[in-house]
């Protein structure tokens, strides 16, 4: 299987923007995906094929993408926005993978 | 609302076997797939095996192939998690999930396994 690679960490202040990249060679072919993680619970989906928004979601997340690389963008940050977040996609097998995660941090 | 809830998790000497359930509702468990995604402590989600809604296709991660077998109850609207010669690298919490084909939408709360002696 193939790997996608997100930075470690993103600082932001409050009320800025968050943006997390993933990066993956299969991902011009397959969709993304992005999921929140708080300490101690699990994942929640934000992003589905690679810019839709699961209801309930708020507004301030959304995503994009680009050739080999999709984005995570969290605009307006606020201090329940901070968790780990990981992107996901499907290989050619059906089998999933991960990225390797980001913690982000609200200054 | 869709509820997924692990359990059997717990301590297991290297080389046992444990077997964990996920008891589903809320939902119309057999028009589904699920899976089981595992992470271990500290460290980022791996997805480890799916199962097609009747049973008829399961896949599984390089790393428990031949060890590990996924099975599925719609009767009783369960998933489960057979885990046959467990090492130390599969110490982790187990999530119960949600399979839409591409992504999961739903999980549990996990159940935590230690494999140590």
């Amino acid at each position: 299987s193939y790997e996608l690679t997100q930075p470690p960490s993103v600082s932001v202040s409050p009320g800025q923007t968050a943006r997390i990249t993933c990066s993956g060679d299969a991902l011009p072919k397959q969709y993304a995906y992005w999921y929140q993680q708080k300490p101690g619970q699990a994942p929640v989906l934000v992003i589905y094929k690679d810019s839709e928004r699961p209801s309930g979601i708020p507004e301030r997340f959304s995503g994009s993408s680009s050739g080999t690389t999709v984005t995570l963008t969290i605009s307006g940050v606020q201090a329940e926005d901070e968790a780990d977040y990981y992107c996901q996609s499907a290989d050619s097998i059906n089998t999933y993978v991960f990225g390797t995660g980001t913690k982000v941090t609200v200054l | 609302e869709v509820q997924l809830v692990e359990s059997g998790g717990g301590l297991v000497q290297p080389g046992g076997s444990l077997r964990l359930s996920c008891a589903a509702s809320g939902f119309t468990f057999s028009s589904y797939w699920m899976s089981w995604v595992r992470q271990a402590p500290g460290k980022g989600l791996e997805w480890v095996a799916n199962i097609k809604q009747d049973g008829s296709k399961k896949y599984y991660v390089d790393s428990v192939k031949g060890r590990f077998t996924i099975s599925r109850d719609n009767a009783k609207t369960s998933l489960y998690l057979q885990m046959n010669s467990l090492r130390a690298e599969d110490t982790a919490v187990y999530y119960c999930a949600r399979d839409l084909y591409e992504a999961f939408d739903s999980w549990g709360q996990g159940t935590m396994v230690t494999v140590s002696s």
